[in-house]
């Protein structure tokens, strides 16, 4: 059974460019949840669903971050426009109804210039 | 507000040397206490829940343990692989499906 998804692994881009990381969660999970980390501030929670409906978002830093849930088997969390400060890595994680675990993905690491 | 509080930060051990995790929490009534581990480049692995204190879990040569103010993460003789970076997360009895994870701890076992 395939894990949670995440796509690109990897992003370089610059100051200021419009950034799209992209989440499959495990088929089945109705719960999806995106997280950043870094050395300083360790993994925090920036949003989560439930069923496709964003839940708490009071974890995204800013207006320049947002994120989507148009089906079940797809999420996109964008930032635009990106910020050195950015610079991370972004998980996406999926839990399914009957328990409260969630499962990680690879993370993507992004770089912004 | 939920907080996480994780030591040591760094843990060096030689193979065969056991030692504990600590996990010290503060939460609105707890739902579950989380530890996953974490290998350099990768997302973080599930490895136990606990809901009550008193709650004890094994998987191989670590055990997790839970009080009311903290849990403990034992490893009995390590091996190298063992080597990672093991974090602790609560979740609140009204924080929905939210985690509130800890700094970590990053362990390395020296053969």
């Amino acid at each position: 059974d395939a894990g949670v998804i995440q796509s690109p692994r990897h992003e370089v881009t610059e100051m200021g460019q419009e950034v799209t990381l992209r989440c499959k969660p495990i088929s089945g999970h109705n719960s999806l949840f995106w997280y950043r980390q870094t050395m300083m501030r360790g993994l925090e929670l920036l949003i989560y669903f439930n069923n496709n409906v964003p839940i708490d978002d009071s974890g995204m830093p800013e207006d320049r971050f947002s994120a989507k849930m148009p089906n079940a088997s797809f999420s996109t969390l964008k930032i635009q426009p990106s910020e050195p400060r950015d610079s991370a890595v972004y998980f996406c994680a999926s839990s399914p109804y009957w328990t409260d675990t969630q499962y990680f993905g690879p993370g993507t690491r992004l770089t912004v210039l | 507000e939920d907080q996480v509080t994780q030591s040591p930060e760094a843990l060096r051990l030689q193979e065969g040397e056991s030692s504990s995790l600590n996990c010290s929490y503060t939460v609105s009534g707890l739902r579950g206490l989380f530890w996953y581990r974490q290998d350099p480049g990768k997302g973080p692995e599930f490895l136990f829940t606990l809901y009550s204190a008193g709650e004890e879990k094994e998987k191989e040569r670590l055990k997790a343990t839970l009080t009311k103010k903290e849990s403990f993460l034992h490893i009995t003789a390590p091996k190298p692989e063992d080597s990672a970076t093991y974090l602790c997360a609560v979740q609140a009895n009204n924080a929905g499906n939210m985690l509130t994870f800890g700094g970590g701890t990053r362990l390395m076992v020296k053969p």
